[in-house]
């Protein structure tokens, strides 16, 4: 099974701030990576897919990178909004999660 | 709009079967592949599994010996069942459409919490 890490598991930040989340997979998992944001009570919410292609909709200051197993997800300027959770997924051999990272404000 | 809803008991016994049904609008269950994805309270996400209306399957390896996925073309419906529950598997279930070839999930239910307990 392929296990995915994120670090760190939670982040305080203030808005207007630029905020980075890595997520390292066991082994390679080519470009084979999404990010979801979830809100409280909320179902997850696609991000960026394929490492680095943005959703349609989702706002510009996302970014996603990486490839083989180091991963990251930046969000330049954080909006009140932005703060949530969240996840990386990969798809490369079956599906698996990371544990999260919580995004709170400062 | 693709719209998903589940649907099913709130509560199951320890050592039953737990049941859910998801509802799908704004697109053809013969389109797609369709999973499920459960979420312990305050805990992170953990695929479950996903069928495709050919027969194609694929299922977490922890929770394999347990699960089944099946969809009901004509009524645009899919479902999970999980045996042998037990506290553990008290989790808020979401179903949602899984896009084969990029491998990501683009819409999900609402989700449904569902209790174990006596």
């Amino acid at each position: 099974d392929i296990q995915m890490t994120q670090s760190p598991s939670f982040v305080s930040a203030s808005v207007g701030d630029r905020v980075t989340i890595t997520c390292r997979a066991s082994q390679s998992i080519r470009s084979n990576l999404n990010w979801y944001q979830q809100k409280p009570g909320r179902a997850p919410k696609l991000l960026i897919y394929t490492a680095s292609t943005l959703q349609s909709g989702v706002p510009s200051r996302f970014t996603g990178s990486g490839s083989g197993t180091d991963f990251s997800l930046t969000i330049t300027s954080l909006q009140a909004e932005d703060f949530a959770t969240y996840y990386c997924q990969q798809s490369s051999s079956l599906l698996t999660f990371g544990q999260g990272t919580k995004l709170e404000i400062k | 709009q693709v719209q998903l809803q589940e649907s099913g008991p709130g509560l199951v016994k320890p050592s039953e079967t737990l049941s859910l049904t998801c509802t799908v609008s704004g697109a053809s269950i013969r389109s797609h592949y369709w999973s499920w994805i459960r979420q312990p309270p305050g805990k992170g996400l953990e695929w479950v599994g996903f069928m495709y209306y050919t027969g194609t399957s694929n299922y977490n390896p922890s929770l394999k010996s347990r699960v089944t996925v099946s969809l009901d073309t004509a009524k645009n419906q899919f479902s999970l069942r999980l045996s042998s529950v037990t506290a553990a598997d008290t989790a808020v279930y979401y179903c949602a459409r899984y896009y084969v070839y990029t491998g990501y999930f683009d819409y999900w239910g609402q989700g449904a919490l569902v209790t174990v307990s006596s």
